[in-house]
């Protein structure tokens, strides 16, 4: 498969509390960008880093990634309920995109 | 504005059945994206387009798997000969153009072949 790993499958934390989440994929890209995907809203787009970039913030979000290890990884600060969703890296490269398998975040209340 | 729009949002075939899925993507956006996504899984990628070509048709599953896009605006995908393992959603998305920019993704056409 050509899909990339997100690390954990699945994590429940309480609100307040801050996520992490991982991705590692296997091919040169020349971006990461991550996705939420719930039922109400669908898929979104959350950040895109290229792949000269280290670090970069949005928000309570902050992505940061190392190519030589051909991982990712995101953080969520100070959770919310709204938070709750699966959450995807995808890595493009020469046009096409490689999903990861997603992880899925709840965010108990 | 508008974003992304597919159609049918749901359709259910019966196995052996063509069926076409549609999508308007975002006015103006070059670069339009075909996925499928099984349940619980990520996203499959299965084709791009740039403009009204498709350089690159090696993520299509099999033969039976088409797609078009016309006047760089609606695409259609088209699965001839359905088989039971093509249920899934199919997510269309656009963006600006190819390369370093954020995907735009419409609802989705949830495909059940019985």
């Amino acid at each position: 498969s050509q899909q990339g790993e997100e690390d954990p499958q699945a994590l429940s934390i309480q609100e307040g509390e801050n996520a992490t989440m991982n991705c590692s994929y296997k091919t040169s890209i020349n971006n990461l960008q991550w996705y939420r995907q719930n039922s109400g809203r669908g898929l979104v787009h959350l950040i895109l880093i290229r792949s000269n970039e280290r670090e970069k913030h949005s928000g309570r979000l902050r992505v940061t990634l190392d190519t030589s290890k051909k991982s990712s990884s995101l953080l969520i600060t100070a959770s919310r309920a709204a938070d709750t969703a699966s959450y995807f890296c995808a890595t493009e490269g020469t046009y096409k995109y490689i999903f990861g398998t997603g992880t899925r975040l709840k965010v108990l209340a | 504005g508008a974003g992304v729009s597919q159609s049918p949002s749901n359709k259910v075939t019966e196995k052996g059945k063509d069926v076409e899925l549609r999508c308007d993507p975002i006015s103006g956006h070059t670069a339009l994206y075909w996925y499928r996504q099984r349940l619980g899984q990520g996203l499959e990628f299965l084709i791009y387009f740039q403009g009204n070509s498709a350089p690159d048709k090696s993520g299509l599953p099999s033969d039976r798997f088409s797609a078009e896009r016309t006047g760089e605006s609606v695409s259609t995908l088209t699965i001839q000969r359905t088989q039971q393992e093509d249920s899934a959603v199919y997510l269309c998305a656009s963006s600006f153009s190819t390369g370093s920019y954020e995907q735009y993704f419409g609802p989705g056409t949830r495909l059940t072949v019985t």
